[in-house]
């Protein structure tokens, strides 16, 4: 079982320039998670989504954007990148936080933008 | 946004004992994880608490008290590979959302 899969796992951006971090899950989970980990810090939620279709803003989400086409796959966006966005990017996945069901995460995606 | 407040950083020797502290928002209220994140690394699942009381996992055991808005983890016999970062996520959200706090640094010294 492959759990949470992100790519890449490092990345180098200009500033300006846009990519896609890829999160793909193949346990069926409904919900899936970005969050971020500045130097130091704890994880902050940039998006969220409960299920193929839907998906909702996190604490901050500026500077992202995301889609669920598919129940395994959640991709992130970043249009126009920023040093600001320089991070830890982590992909996690959930059948069902409702009901205590823990996070899967991936094992995360390092990004710089100079 | 919700305000998850836990210590920034607790020192502790090889076997004693460690209790981080993590206080949060009632509204909403349905649950709460606590994680452990080495450095580098993504973080794993400890436990989580719905219940008031203490759920007991080894050397590890985690507190919830829901009126007071309150949970603690309980590190007991501290061991080197104990040293890492203890993050608190209540479930405040109906609808699957889950924020963390800033997390709490554990040095464990000879």
């Amino acid at each position: 079982n492959a759990g949470v899969t992100q790519t890449p796992k490092f990345r180098i951006l200009k500033i300006g320039q846009s990519m896609t971090l890829q999160c793909a899950q193949d346990m069926n989970h409904n919900y899936m998670y970005w969050y971020r980990q500045d130097p130091g810090m704890g994880l902050k939620l940039i998006y969220y989504s409960v299920g193929a279709g839907i998906t909702d803003k996190g604490e901050v989400p500026n500077g992202y954007n995301v889609s669920r086409s598919t129940t395994e796959d959640f991709p992130l966006r970043l249009e126009l990148a920023a040093p600001s966005q320089t991070s830890v990017y982590f992909c996690a996945s959930s059948y069902s936080p409702l009901d205590g069901e823990k996070l899967f995460f991936g094992s995360g995606t390092q990004l710089s933008v100079l | 946004g919700q305000n998850i407040d836990q210590p920034t950083e607790m020192t502790a020797t090889e076997g004693a004992i460690v209790q981080i502290n993590c206080t949060y928002q009632t509204s909403g209220f349905n649950g709460l994880f606590w994680y452990q994140q080495h450095a580098g690394e993504a973080p794993t699942f400890l436990s989580y608490n719905v219940l008031d009381g203490l759920e007991e996992k080894g050397r590890f055991s985690s507190f919830l008290s829901r009126s007071k808005g309150y949970s603690y983890l309980l590190l007991k016999e501290l061991q080197m590979k104990d040293s890492a970062s203890y993050l608190c996520a209540p479930r405040t959200d109906s609808w699957g959302k889950l924020q963390f706090g800033a997390g709490t640094q554990v040095v464990v010294t000879p």
